[in-house]
């Protein structure tokens, strides 16, 4: 089946320093859609990607889809306390059998 | 504009016994997902209702099921309860006519714990 592999598992990074979280599908995607979840709570969309080579800015957050359109990326620029939590991509397939599929999650730990 | 929510917030039960977990959409979205979410991990889709019916399901097994109302809200139902189906449950809403993919409006999820 599908699998959605997401690297690093868990980031420790100095504020204000920079993180970047890949993302990376055994099957061409026809988007991806990234998700943050801050301790205790529940998944929170970001943003979502459709096009081959794509990159969306939010503020501090950089969001790429490779050309193949199997790999992703979130790099976060000058990290901030408020950036802590699990960050996750979720892919969904191209073709007839479509369900999206969150990888595993990058734990993100920013100390002050 | 009302959120996603979910109940119970929290339960625990025990191994064989059976499980009723309910959720309300967020206004105005006809589309209603579940997804399992393991301690650590990412959420796992369960499966998804449009207009009442099952529109896609993930890897799970027949004794996880679902209902869809007319009103757009839903319950995952599960029998036979096991340890390994102690998660946290979550359900999501989209805007998405059925179609799988679309962006996904969590509520808090159901923390569940089978002794």
């Amino acid at each position: 089946g599908q699998q959605v592999m997401q690297i690093p598992q868990y980031q420790h990074v100095q504020e204000g320093e920079d993180f970047t979280t890949y993302c990376n599908s055994s099957t061409t995607l026809s988007n991806i859609q990234w998700y943050k979840q801050r301790p205790g709570g529940h998944p929170v969309f970001l943003i979502q990607l459709v096009k081959s080579g794509e990159v969306k800015k939010q503020k501090r957050l950089t969001f790429q889809f490779g050309e193949a359109k199997k790999n992703s990326s979130l790099h976060i620029t000058a990290t901030q306390t408020t950036d802590v939590g699990t960050y996750f991509c979720a892919g969904s397939l191209s073709g007839s059998a479509r369900q999206l599929t969150f990888g595993s999650g990058t734990q993100l730990t920013v100390l002050p | 504009e009302t959120g996603v929510t979910q109940s119970p917030t929290h339960l625990i039960k025990t191994r064989g016994q059976q499980v009723t977990l309910r959720c309300s959409s967020q206004s105005g979205h006809n589309t209603v997902s579940w997804y399992q979410q393991a301690l650590g991990q990412g959420p796992q889709f369960i499966f998804q209702y449009y207009r009442e019916e099952e529109n896609g399901r993930g890897n799970f097994p027949p004794r996880f099921s679902g209902l869809q109302f007319p009103n757009y809200s839903s319950e995952l139902n599960v029998n036979a309860l096991e340890l390994d189906d102690s998660a946290l449950y979550l359900c999501a809403s989209s805007l998405g006519f059925g179609s799988l993919g679309e962006t996904q409006y969590f509520g808090p999820g159901t923390r569940l714990l089978v002794l």
